[in-house]
């Protein structure tokens, strides 16, 4: 079983809808919840960044940790057609010397 | 600022030979790595580095060397390239091993025949 589970999709939504991704994971030392974007043939780059549990919200995206079901999630509000890419989840502890664990990562389409 | 920069961006190689991917970073930045990305595996840490002189591996470490004799350069070598490690290869770099923040380079797609 991998540390970190990751639908890998594709999801495909309508323009303007209501985004979910999620991730759950096993170990539960891990402290520090991060959401990656990647538009293809490209590098991730760091979308949302949490600290324990709880929400935290940046303009039309949210990141939710549930520490105590081991899940975290990604809304995306009135999606747009540039928030197609992949979304890659990743954590890391204190005690695994801070090293990022990722997700597989989910493809996202946006159909305009 | 350049970023992270990473050269090639494509490599054909045969099985057997030998090549160094190419990784800078203008951001005085402490911690670099490197991951390789395969489809429905997600990143995996192969080497990285705290600072000029210190490496270490990672998840996958076999089959790589790193070196880190700048605070801005950080090489990768395939020793004898196999077919198993075709892959897209990223580095990264962060402030510190603690600041998880990580800034990507645009990756490098390696094919091995």
């Amino acid at each position: 079983q991998k540390e970190v589970e990751q639908d890998p999709g594709p999801l495909s939504v309508p323009e303007g809808a209501i985004v979910s991704l999620n991730c759950t994971y096993s170990n539960s030392a891990f402290q520090y919840f991060m959401w990656y974007r990647q538009y293809s043939r490209k590098g991730p780059e760091l979308l949302m960044y949490t600290y324990s549990s709880g929400n935290k919200e940046d303009g039309r995206f949210t990141a939710q940790v549930d520490k105590s079901s081991k899940y975290i999630s990604l809304f995306i509000r009135d999606s747009q057609p540039s928030d197609s890419a992949t979304y890659l989840c990743a954590m890391s502890a204190m005690d695994s010397n801070y090293q990022l664990i990722w997700g597989a990562g989910t493809k996202l389409i946006i159909k305009p | 600022n350049a970023g992270v920069t990473q050269t090639p961006k494509f490599q054909v190689l045969k099985t057997g030979q030998s090549m160094t991917l190419q990784c800078a970073q203008d951001m005085n930045h402490e911690y670099m790595s490197w991951y390789r990305q395969d489809p429905g595996m997600g990143l995996r840490l192969i080497h990285y580095s705290v600072g000029a002189g210190i490496t270490d591996q990672g998840e996958v470490p076999n089959g790589y060397n790193v070196s880190r004799s700048t605070t801005e350069d950080f090489p990768l070598r395939l020793l004898s390239a196999a077919p198993s490690q075709t892959s897209v290869y990223f580095c990264a770099s962060s402030r510190s091993i603690v600041y998880n923040e990580q800034f990507f380079g645009p990756g490098t797609r390696l094919t091995v025949l």
